[in-house]
């Protein structure tokens, strides 16, 4: 299996910061990775496909980079909504794979 | 607008199977990919397996043994059956629809989920 892992595991940022998440296969998974946000009790949303292409109806705000092994998710300008734990998933080989998730609360 | 909405049991004993429906509107079951996906209490995302094409399934290898996901195209609905459950099996179980080879593969409509504890 593929293991994906996600850092940090928390972080705290304020209203307007930018954010940066970081994920790092285990081996190359080209760009089949995909980035979720989940607020508790809700179900996981799509944010960021193929590491870089914006889901519909995501803000500009969220963007996504990377390639082979290391992939980033940045939220340019913390917003109060975006407060929320967010997963990456591989999809370049199966079993589909998550990293452990990182929550992002507020300062 | 698709929607998903997990029903069955709250409560499962161990040695018994856990048995889920997923039920999809707004949209036909007949095409993309159905997925099942749990999370445990205070844990990540584990990928259960999917089906799709009314019938191809791929499962999780650590779970393979003990799950069968199968779809009614008629009632728009797919199923989850995880047997001889134990306590590590109690978790939240999504289901969501994932778009296919075409866009890589990843999840755009998940249910909210529902939490299935194994105890006696």
């Amino acid at each position: 299996d593929i293991q994906m892992t996600q850092s940090p595991s928390s972080l705290s940022a304020s209203e307007g910061d930018r954010v940066t998440i970081t994920c790092r296969a285990s081996q190359s998974i080209s760009t089949y990775l995909n980035w979720y946000q989940q607020k508790p009790g809700k179900a996981p949303k799509l944010l960021i496909y193929g590491a870089s292409s914006l889901q519909s109806g995501v803000p500009s705000r969220f963007s996504g980079s990377g390639s082979g092994t290391d992939f980033t998710l940045t939220i340019s300008s913390l917003q109060p909504e975006d407060f929320a734990t967010y997963h990456c998933q591989q999809t370049y080989s199966t079993p589909w794979t998550f990293g452990q998730g990182t929550k992002v609360e507020i300062k | 607008q698709v929607q998903l909405q997990e029903s069955g049991p709250g409560l499962v004993k161990p040695s018994e199977t856990l048995s889920l429906t997923c039920t999809v509107s707004g949209g036909s079951i007949s095409s993309y990919y159905w997925s099942w996906i749990r999370q445990p209490p205070g844990k990540g995302l584990e990928w259960i397996g999917y089906i799709y094409n009314s019938g191809i399934t791929n499962y999780n290898p650590s779970l393979r043994s003990r799950v069968t996901i199968s779809v009614d195209t008629s009632k728009n609905q797919f199923s989850l059956k995880l047997s001889s459950v134990t306590a590590a099996d109690t978790a939240v179980y999504h289901c969501a629809r994932d778009r296919g080879p075409s866009f890589g593969y990843n999840f755009d409509h998940w249910g909210r989920g529902t939490l299935v504890t194994v105890s006696s």
